[in-house]
C-alpha cells in the first residue's frame, strides 16, 4: 500500500525562525512529489519535484527531493505569521493512463507566533 | 481566469439521505478529481473524470459516485449517508489529467451528517 508520512504533525515557532518540514514516502512507480499549502480550505500549489538533488525555490520557501532515501523537505526561512497553515505533501505514481490520484500525507500544521 | 468553483460551500444532512456536490473546473481544464478530507485520514482520493469518463477510482464504497458533463463540470453523489461521511470534499482540476500536472483545488464543500 502506498504511504506518505509527514513530520512533525504540528509545529509552533516564532516569527523569523527557520522551519524544516519532512515528508517520507513508500510508493510503487514514483512519478513526482508535490507540496501544497492549505490555509483555509483550498490547498494551493507550492512545488513539484521529480528529480533528486535539485532544489526548487520560491521566495523564502525551498524544497528538495531525495529519491534514494525516499524523502523530501520543505524549508521556510524568516517565517511570517502569514506562513501559518497546513503544509501537505503528496506523491503521484505512474499509472497505465489518466490520473491515479495523489496520495497525501496527513500534513504538518505550522503555527507562527508573532 | 476563474478558479475551481464548488457548490454548495456548506451542507447539513441526516443519516440515510443522499447528497450531490458540484464542481466547475478552471476553463479549459478537462480533468476533474475529487478528494475527501477528514481530520483522521487527511486527503483521500475518490475518483477522477476526463472527457465524461471515470478513469480512476479510489478505495471508497459504491455509495460514492460521480459524473462529468460535456462542459467538464462534475458532480459527485453520496447515497445513504453515514456519520463518517462528514468531511470536506475537495474538487481539483488540471488540463489533461496526465502525469506531472499540478492540480488546482477548489475551496471545498463542508458536509456535516447528523
Amino acid at each position: 500500500e502506498d504511504k506518505v508520512v509527514q513530520s512533525p504533525l504540528s509545529l509552533v515557532v516564532h516569527e523569523g525562525d527557520t522551519v524544516t518540514l519532512n515528508c517520507s514516502y513508500e510508493v510503487t512507480n514514483f512519478r513526482s512529489l508535490l507540496w501544497y499549502k492549505q490555509e483555509k480550505k483550498a490547498p494551493t500549489f507550492l512545488f513539484m519535484l521529480t528529480s533528486s538533488g535539485i532544489e526548487k525555490k520560491s521566495g523564502r520557501l525551498s524544497s528538495i527531493l531525495d529519491k534514494k532515501e525516499l524523502f523530501s523537505i520543505l524549508n521556510i526561512t524568516a517565517t511570517q505569521t502569514g506562513d501559518s497553515a497546513i503544509y501537505l505533501c503528496a506523491v503521484e505514481i505512474h499509472s497505465g493512463g489518466g490520473a491515479d490520484g495523489l496520495t497525501f500525507g496527513k500534513g504538518t500544521h505550522l503555527i507562527i507566533q508573532p | 481566469k476563474a478558479g475551481v468553483t464548488q457548490t454548495p460551500r456548506y451542507l447539513i444532512k441526516t443519516r440515510g439521505q443522499q447528497v450531490t456536490l458540484s464542481c466547475s473546473p478552471i476553463s479549459g481544464h478537462r480533468s476533474v478529481s475529487w478528494y475527501q478530507q477528514t481530520p483522521g485520514q487527511g486527503l483521500q482520493f475518490l475518483f477522477e473524470y476526463f472527457s465524461e469518463t471515470q478513469r480512476n477510482k479510489g478505495n471508497f464504497p459504491g455509495r460514492f459516485s460521480g459524473r462529468q458533463f460535456s462542459n467538464s463540470r462534475s458532480e459527485m453523489n453520496v447515497s445513504t449517508l453515514e456519520l463518517g461521511d462528514s468531511a470536506l470534499y475537495l474538487c481539483a482540476s488540471s488540463p489533461r489529467g496526465q502525469g506531472n500536472e499540478k492540480l488546482f483545488f477548489g475551496s471545498g464543500t463542508q458536509l456535516s451528517v447528523l
